[in-house]
């Protein structure tokens, strides 16, 4: 079965850096489909932060980043600040599946 | 200003049928693709369904065969239509645009606030 796994939890103290990883397979990531990121707090509409593995949305700041490599991903975050806190997600295309996949999501706590 | 919201949640019961909307504005629906993804309560993220500008559509194999997406490029908005729905069914439900740049897309922005479908007896 197709599935992104990330770490249920990841936490940092403000100005610190944290990353959160999301391990796919060779139908997803792998294959080589681009990788994406989201963060959501709940009750609101998910927000893109990453786009094509490693490019940013205009509005996004640069203490965002992201990599890939082989079957996984990860998103760094620097300069942890109180309003990162949120769940992140992320998302890819699975070719078993002919359909997206979402990663398993991560809660980013601000400590 | 580019944005989508959704319409048509509510409470149903089981094996009952209810239809979403989605309007969009500031981008037109029939240029793009659109996708629908849902969050159960407590769970993460979950992708149901997309619809490419061909109208070729696919569906998360759990829910193939019930639910169907739908695109009205007149009236600028998609839908999903979801039969025989299940407890398990309940969930906020998120309208989102397809994103491309060059040879490249796969990614979703921006997204709706979500509608939630309840379904219970």
């Amino acid at each position: 079965q197709s599935v992104l796994t990330q770490p249920p939890s990841a936490s940092g103290a403000p100005g610190q850096r944290v990353t959160i990883s999301c391990t796919g397979s060779n139908s997803n990531i792998g294959a080589g489909y681009d990788v994406q990121w989201y963060r959501h707090l709940p009750g609101t509409a998910p927000k893109l932060v990453i786009y094509a593995n490693t490019n940013r949305p205009s509005g996004v700041p640069d203490r965002f980043s992201a990599s890939k490599s082989g079957t996984s991903a990860s998103l760094a975050i620097t300069g942890l600040q109180a309003e990162d806190e949120a769940d992140y997600y992320c998302q890819s295309y699975d070719s078993s599946l002919s359909g997206y996949l979402f990663g398993t999501g991560t809660r980013v706590t601000v400590l | 200003e580019v944005q989508v919201v959704e319409s048509g949640g509510g409470l149903i019961q089981p094996g009952g049928s209810l239809r979403l909307s989605c309007a969009a504005s500031g981008f037109d629906v029939s240029d793009t693709y659109m996708t629908w993804v849902r969050q159960p309560p407590g769970k993460g993220l979950e992708w149901v369904s997309v619809v490419y500008s061909g109208r070729t559509s696919y569906y998360a194999p759990s829910l193939k065969g019930r639910f169907t997406i739908s695109r009205d490029n007149s009236r600028n908005m998609v839908f999903l239509e979801m039969n025989s729905l299940r407890a398990e069914d309940t969930a906020v439900y998120f309208c989102a645009r397809g994103g491309s740049s060059g040879s490249k897309l796969g990614w979703f922005d921006p997204w709706g606030p979500g509608a939630l479908v309840t379904v219970s007896a």
